[in-house]
C-alpha cells in the first residue's frame, strides 16, 4: 500500500519567507508526528496530532512553527519568517491505532537562502 | 525526559565481520526502544522494536538487539554485515504509553569495507 508521501521534497526560499510543508499519512492512521532533522543530527520532535488535535507541541522551537490537521488526515507545517536556521529536512510519520510503530515519509529538505 | 546516547558516530567494518553499533538510553519509565536505518534520500526505515517481553529482538535484515535494562543498553547487532548494510542507523526512545513521541540518538554511519 501507499506510505507516507511529503510534499514538496526539495523547498527553496529566502529569508523572511512563509512556507508550507505538506504531509499525506497513511490511510487509516490516527496519529501524525513531525520531525526536524539537522544536518549530521538524529530527527527531533516538533509535534504529535492524535486525530485533528495537537496531543503534544512540546518540541516546536517557537511561534513561527505551527501546524494544522484539520480534518485528520493530511497535515501541513507551517512556517513563518523563515530564518537561516530553518534549514533542515522536515520528517512526517504515521502510526495506526495501535502504539509503537511510526512510519516515516521521505522528507521535505527546507534551504533558506 | 528521556535521552538516546549512541557511541560512535562512524563505524567501518569488513564485509563478512560482526556488526554492532552501540546504543544507550535514559528513561524514567520502562521504555520503548528502536532501531531505525536511514539510507541516502530515503525515510527511516524501522529494523526492529522492543515493547515488552522476551529482551532479544530479532527484526529485518538480520540484525537482532538486546534490551538490558540493567546496563540502560540496547545494542544492535548483525553476525555477517553486507555491502547493502551501509547507511546511517539511529536508535530512538519512547515512553510506550501510546502514541508516543520519539527521541532519537545521533545516528551511527555505518560503512562496509569490500
Amino acid at each position: 500500500g501507499a506510505g507516507v508521501s511529503q510534499t514538496p521534497s526539495n523547498k527553496v526560499t529566502e529569508k523572511g519567507k512563509y512556507v508550507e510543508l505538506r504531509c499525506d499519512p497513511i490511510s487509516g492512521h490516527t496519529a501524525l508526528y513531525w520531525y526536524r532533522q539537522s544536518l549530521g543530527q538524529g530527527p527531533e520532535f516538533l509535534i504529535y496530532f492524535q486525530g485533528t488535535g495537537a496531543a503534544d507541541d512540546s518540541g516546536l522551537p517557537n511561534d513561527r512553527f505551527f501546524a494544522v490537521r484539520p480534518e485528520g488526515s493530511v497535515s501541513t507545517l507551517k512556517i513563518q519568517r523563515t530564518e537561516r536556521g530553518d534549514s533542515a529536512v522536515y520528517l512526517c510519520a504515521s502510526s495506526p491505532t495501535s502504539p509503537d510503530e511510526q512510519f516515516f515519509g521521505p522528507g521535505t529538505r527546507l534551504t533558506v537562502l | 525526559a528521556q535521552s538516546v546516547t549512541q557511541l560512535g558516530s562512524h563505524v567501518s567494518v569488513s564485509e563478512g565481520a560482526l556488526v554492532l553499533l552501540r546504543c544507550n538510553y535514559s528513561s524514567s519509565v520502562p521504555p520503548y526502544l528502536f532501531w531505525y536505518v536511514q539510507y541516502p534520500n530515503q525515510g527511516l526505515q524501522l529494523l526492529l522494536k522492543y515493547t515488552t517481553g522476551a529482551t532479544l529482538v530479532k527484526g529485518i535484515n538480520g540484525f537482532e538487539a538486546e534490551f538490558k535494562k540493567s546496563e540502560t543498553s540496547f545494542h544492535l547487532t548483525k553476525p555477517s554485515a553486507h555491502m547493502s548494510d551501509a547507511a546511517e542507523y539511529f536508535c530512538a526512545v519512547s515512553k510506550g504509553f501510546g502514541n508516543e513521541k520519539l527521541t532519537f540518538g545521533t545516528g551511527t554511519r555505518l560503512t562496509i569495507i569490500p
